[in-house]
Formats: C-alpha cells, sequence, structure tokens
C-alpha cells in the first residue's frame, strides 16, 4: 500500500503565477482533504472532497480552488499566488463513512 | 480555533516513558480524540485515537478521563526518533469533519 502519495514535492513559482498540486489517496479511501502549514504553526484546513464536490471549505480566499476525480485524486490549485502563499501543502485522506485520516508527505511550495 | 490546549515543549529521556498531556474541555459526546506527530516538516503522522476508552497499538497508549475533558499520549519507551512535534485533535469521525490543528507540543527525547 502507497499511502498518500502528493507531487512534486518541492516547487517555486513566481509571485501571480498559478500552480497545481496533486495527491493519490491512500488505497481504500475516497476523501479528500487539504491543509496550508506555514512555517512553524499547525496545519490550516482548507478544503474537503468527496463524490468530486467540495463539501467544506476553510477560511481561504477564492484563489485556492480543488478538484476530485472519479479514482479519488485531487488536485489544489492556487491561482495569482502570493509570497504568503509559500507553505507546505498537505493533502489527507480518509473514507467518508468513519476513519482516521493519513497524511502525504506534502509539497513545499515557495513563492518569490 | 483549536479545541485543544497542549503545553508548547516538553523533554523526556531515552528509553523512559514520555507523557503528553491534552486538555479538550469542550469535547462533544460524539467527538473522537486523535493524536498525530510531524518529523521536521514531513507529513503528520497517525498515532492513534480513541472515544472514551483508553486504546493502545503498536505505536502508543492513549488514557482518556471519564468525564473525556482530557487525555494524554504515553510513548511506553521513548527513543530519539520520537522527537517530534504531537498533535491532539478533537474531532467526529465520519467525513463530514475536518481536523483543526493547534500548535502542538515539541518533545525532544534526550540521550
Amino acid at each position: 500500500d502507497a499511502g498518500v502519495t502528493q507531487s512534486p514535492t518541492h516547487l517555486i513559482k513566481t509571485r501571480g503565477q498559478q500552480v497545481t498540486l496533486r495527491c493519490s489517496p491512500k488505497s481504500g479511501h475516497d476523501t479528500v482533504s487539504w491543509y496550508q502549514q506555514a512555517l512553524g504553526q499547525g496545519p490550516q484546513f482548507i478544503f474537503q472532497y468527496y463524490e468530486e464536490e467540495e463539501r467544506q471549505r476553510g477560511n481561504f480566499p477564492d484563489r485556492f480552488s480543488g478538484h476530485q476525480f472519479p479514482n479519488y485524486s485531487s488536485e489544489l490549485n492556487v491561482n495569482a499566488l502570493l509570497l504568503g502563499d509559500s507553505a507546505l501543502y498537505l493533502c489527507a485522506s480518509s473514507s467518508w463513512t468513519g476513519s482516521e485520516a493519513f497524511f502525504g508527505q506534502g509539497t513545499r511550495l515557495t513563492v518569490v | 480555533d483549536a479545541k485543544t490546549t497542549q503545553p508548547p515543549s516538553m523533554d523526556c529521556a531515552e528509553g523512559r516513558a514520555a507523557n503528553l498531556p491534552c486538555n479538550h474541555s469542550t469535547i462533544s459526546g460524539n467527538e473522537y480524540v486523535y493524536w498525530y506527530r510531524q518529523i521536521h516538516s514531513q507529513g503528520p503522522q497517525y498515532i492513534i485515537h480513541g472515544l472514551k476508552n483508553n486504546e493502545t497499538n503498536e505505536m502508543a497508549s492513549l488514557i482518556i478521563t471519564e468525564d473525556r475533558k482530557s487525555s494524554t499520549l504515553i510513548l511506553p519507551h521513548a527513543t530519539l526518533r520520537d522527537t517530534a512535534v504531537y498533535y491532539c485533535i478533537v474531532s467526529g469521525h465520519s467525513g463530514t469533519y475536518k481536523y483543526i490543528f493547534g500548535t502542538g507540543t515539541r518533545l525532544k527525547v534526550l540521550a
């Protein structure tokens, strides 16, 4: 079992650009959540996807959007990047009917 | 805001038990206590979770008080590799819930 996999592991983008991050959930999981973790802080919930729909959203602007595919994998898109978007982006997968969440290793995004 | 309160840091001697406390006085009846740890900017690693009974697995034990307002994660024989930030989270167990992380406890295991 490969667990939760995220790609890429590291990314450098310029302010104003757009970025897409990818996540494949753990086998058997159908729900994907995304978190942003700034340096020295705990992860902050961005949004959650189940059955290809956004089910919950945290306090993040519309520049942050996502998608879930029929195979349960997911993408996180961020438009008009700001320097403050530099962070570790974490994907977590779980079962909608009830389970603990498992996290990927994250994508380190640096905006310059 | 996080529903849990944890001490910001703790030290533990290698080989000794590490006892990490967590207060969650506003926990609801259907909410579980989850523990995760994060080692130097890797993704958080699931450790254990429980509802009201004490739980044990190969990694740790979780002791939940009878009133469920606090809990303790016990690493029975801490090693240097247990040095990490430990997060206590209170959440429902189905997909309709999300995790709200606090700042966690930074555990340093000393040789």
